[in-house]
């Protein structure tokens, strides 16, 4: 069956940077693009980036540019995605998520808790 | 960017009646070419992810009761459960797969009256 399986939490001091991973399994790795969207505490869905792992192309939101780098290590079938100068109003829960191409997100991961505090 | 608003923020509703969440997009998310709404949308439980109920604005995904639809075209979307249950409380949130970047409307919070 289809998992995305992701890294654990993590706390962070403000400045500093992460970098979350999410695990496929059970398709075809390079079959799916990967989205990363982030939910702050209360908070809705925020989406922040995709990559393909195909090609590792990827394309970012406007306001994650410059601080966000997503990555794919297709041996491993993992995406990564890394996110830097931490500030406090990062702390969120961090998702991977799947779909084709002009399709919604059809399975997701279990969500990373990242915490920026000093 | 296409913007997703959703009304009401939060609805409370009775066991066994009806729930409706309404979804605007700033530009439309119909195709054409093939006669589709790039239109989703999904429900978020407490403490878990969200899950995918409907694509094609109104097309359920596999194991989603059918209690759960979608309606509409263009730019103007519904989700409604006909008739409420107790473990269909959650938050509930449209999103346009029209074209990048995806963007979720704000989502609406369901609980019962």
């Amino acid at each position: 069956q289809v998992q995305l399986v992701q890294s654990g939490a993590e706390v962070k001091k403000p400045g500093a940077s992460v970098k979350v991973s999410c695990k496929a399994s059970g398709y075809t790795f390079n079959s799916h693009y990967l989205h990363w969207v982030r939910q702050a505490p209360g908070q809705g869905l925020e989406w922040m980036g995709v990559i393909n792992p195909s090609g590792g192309g990827t394309r970012y939101a406007q306001k994650f540019q410059g601080r966000v780098t997503m990555t794919r290590d297709t041996s491993a079938s993992t995406v990564y995605m890394e996110l830097s100068s931490l500030r406090s109003e990062d702390t969120a829960v961090y998702y991977c998520a799947r779909d084709l191409p002009e399709a919604p997100f059809d399975y997701w991961g279990q969500g990373t808790l990242i915490t920026v505090s000093s | 960017d296409i913007v997703m608003t959703q009304s009401p923020d939060s609805l409370a509703v009775s066991l066994g009646e009806r729930a409706t969440i309404n979804c605007k997009s700033s530009q439309s998310v119909f195709y054409s070419s093939n006669n589709k709404n790039y239109l989703a949308w999904y429900q978020q439980k407490p403490g878990q992810p969200p899950k995918l109920l409907i694509y094609w604005a109104s097309t359920r995904e596999s194991g989603v009761p059918d209690r759960f639809s979608g309606s509409g075209s263009g730019t103007d979307f519904t989700l409604t459960i006909s008739s409420l249950q107790a473990e269909d409380v959650a938050v509930y949130y449209c999103q346009q797969y029209y074209t990048t970047p995806r963007t979720f409307g704000q989502g609406t919070k369901v609980e019962i009256e």
